[in-house]
């Protein structure tokens, strides 16, 4: 099974909550990462962790905020964002950082009012 | 550095036509070659793979032959069917190098009845 689930599905937000994404995975995978997609682009990269620990950080802005409690967790935590943060946010898993096949999540389409 | 070019689309086939979406990368070493597919308001999933030069991926009808030679990677499919209207990305990672998934900009297939 490769499976890697996201909640919610679809967020619509205003400028001032906080919200969280949350990402799991069961299939043992020890690297977890975060990806921004913008309509009709390619996902960008925002975070990768290895072993619960954060090992990238692609210069994102400090109102997203990861966090990853457990092997099969992953979170992004949501505050004071703009319009221009709304985007599909995808989470992606792989056995270890650094070996070659990242299995992704559905996503989820996050809106900011 | 590491990059991805593919034919940007869109393209727009009628059922059971033969479908090619080109692909060619620059990179050091030795890299993984990827197809993704992502079907409207979904994620990205995993289409096929090749980790060494002459390796073919293929799954779902889809086929891809890693070239070294020239660099490419180019997805094909004998008979497309409606269903397989999506974007599809190609992407590349470096064995033992950054674990950042490098994408082309995604060729959007529409294939009509």
């Amino acid at each position: 099974d490769t499976e890697v689930t996201q909640t919610p599905k679809h967020l619509v937000m205003g400028m001032t909550n906080k919200k969280s994404l949350k990402c799991e995975q069961h299939m043992g995978h020890r690297a977890m990462y975060w990806y921004k997609q913008k309509a009709k682009k390619p996902p960008e990269l925002m975070f990768v962790y290895s072993y619960e620990k954060l090992s990238i950080n692609e210069s994102v802005p400090s109102r997203f905020s990861p966090e990853c409690p457990n092997s099969s967790l992953l979170n992004l935590h949501l505050h004071a964002l703009q319009p221009e943060d709304s985007a599909l946010y995808l989470c992606a898993s792989s056995l270890l950082r650094g070996t070659d096949t990242q299995y992704f999540g559905p996503g989820t389409r996050l809106t900011v009012l | 550095g590491n990059s991805v070019t593919q034919m940007e689309g869109p393209v727009t086939l009628s059922e059971e036509a033969f479908l090619t979406i080109n692909c060619t990368y620059t990179a050091t070493g030795y890299p993984s070659l990827f197809w993704y597919v992502q079907y409207p308001g979904e994620g990205l999933q995993l289409l096929l793979k090749a980790t060494k030069a002459d390796d073919k991926g293929s799954n779902k009808g889809f086929e891809a032959t890693y070239r070294k030679e020239t660099t490419s990677f180019h997805l094909e499919k004998g008979s497309v069917q409606v269903s397989d209207s999506a974007v599809y990305f190609c992407a590349l990672t470096r064995q033992g190098g950054s674990e950042k998934l490098v994408f082309g900009k995604g060729t959007k297939l529409t294939v009509n009845p």
